[in-house]
């Protein structure tokens, strides 16, 4: 069964601490991997994306990293910041007869104090 | 439209009565999800729509909820005799078809409060 599961539930840091999030999945035929931010009271946008030979990927303080051997998948913070507080999902995509279907985690609800 | 979107943006219902809440994907997106959050928790899937694929009702939580998308577009996500457990707020995302770069654009959800 293609699941995609996400750790920890919640998170709660001090402003300028780093902090990582992590995503294990049973996708597969696997095609990508995206983490998304929800921002209270929106629709979650896509962070950065990770295709099957990519390792680490930045985006600004967020770094991605994959390991497609083991399947995760872990999204990296530094020196957080009050706006970072958000739920931040990951979407695994597959690369099946369906079409690419997507599957979507949980998510993690990160709260940065100040 | 630009974006997926998502009507209406908040809805406060009695208990016991029916809603309907609508989703217009992206022009041309064959793919539909519906998501839904309770407070506290996170992304609880609901259905899938692909082209003209029988959908994934999997995730539907009880036989009070149904999903139909006509035409391959416009979505609606019916809650008959709504519940208190049924508040939430009901995210409806879309995407195209495969390849690696498949993204899902999210609307910005509907904010269901029954009273």
């Amino acid at each position: 069964k293609n699941q995609v599961e996400q750790s920890p539930q919640s998170l709660i840091i001090l402003e300028g601490k780093n902090c990582t999030l992590q995503c294990n999945y049973t996708v597969s035929p696997f095609s990508n991997l995206r983490w998304y931010k929800q921002d209270t009271g929106r629709g979650p946008v896509s962070l950065t994306i990770m295709t099957f030979s990519e390792n680490t990927k930045s985006n600004g303080r967020y770094t991605a990293t994959l390991d497609a051997d083991t399947k995760q998948s872990s999204l990296h913070i530094t020196a957080s910041q009050l706006s970072d507080s958000a739920s931040y999902i990951c979407v695994v995509s597959d690369r099946g007869s369906t079409l690419g279907r997507l599957y979507f985690g949980r998510g993690t609800q990160l709260t940065v104090w100040p | 439209g630009a974006g997926v979107s998502q009507s209406p943006s908040n809805k406060v219902t009695e208990k016991g009565k029916d809603v309907e809440l609508r989703c217009d994907p992206i022009s041309g997106h064959t793919a539909l999800y519906w998501y839904r959050q309770s407070l506290g928790q996170g992304l609880e899937f609901l259905i899938y729509f692909q082209g003209n694929s029988a959908p994934d009702k999997s995730g539907l939580p009880s036989d009070r909820f149904s999903a139909e998308r006509t035409g391959g577009s416009v979505s609606t996500l019916t809650i008959q005799r709504t519940q208190q457990e049924d508040s939430a707020v009901y995210l409806c995302a879309s995407s195209l078809n495969g390849g690696e770069n498949t993204e899902a654009f999210f609307g910005q959800g509907t904010r269901l409060t029954v009273v």
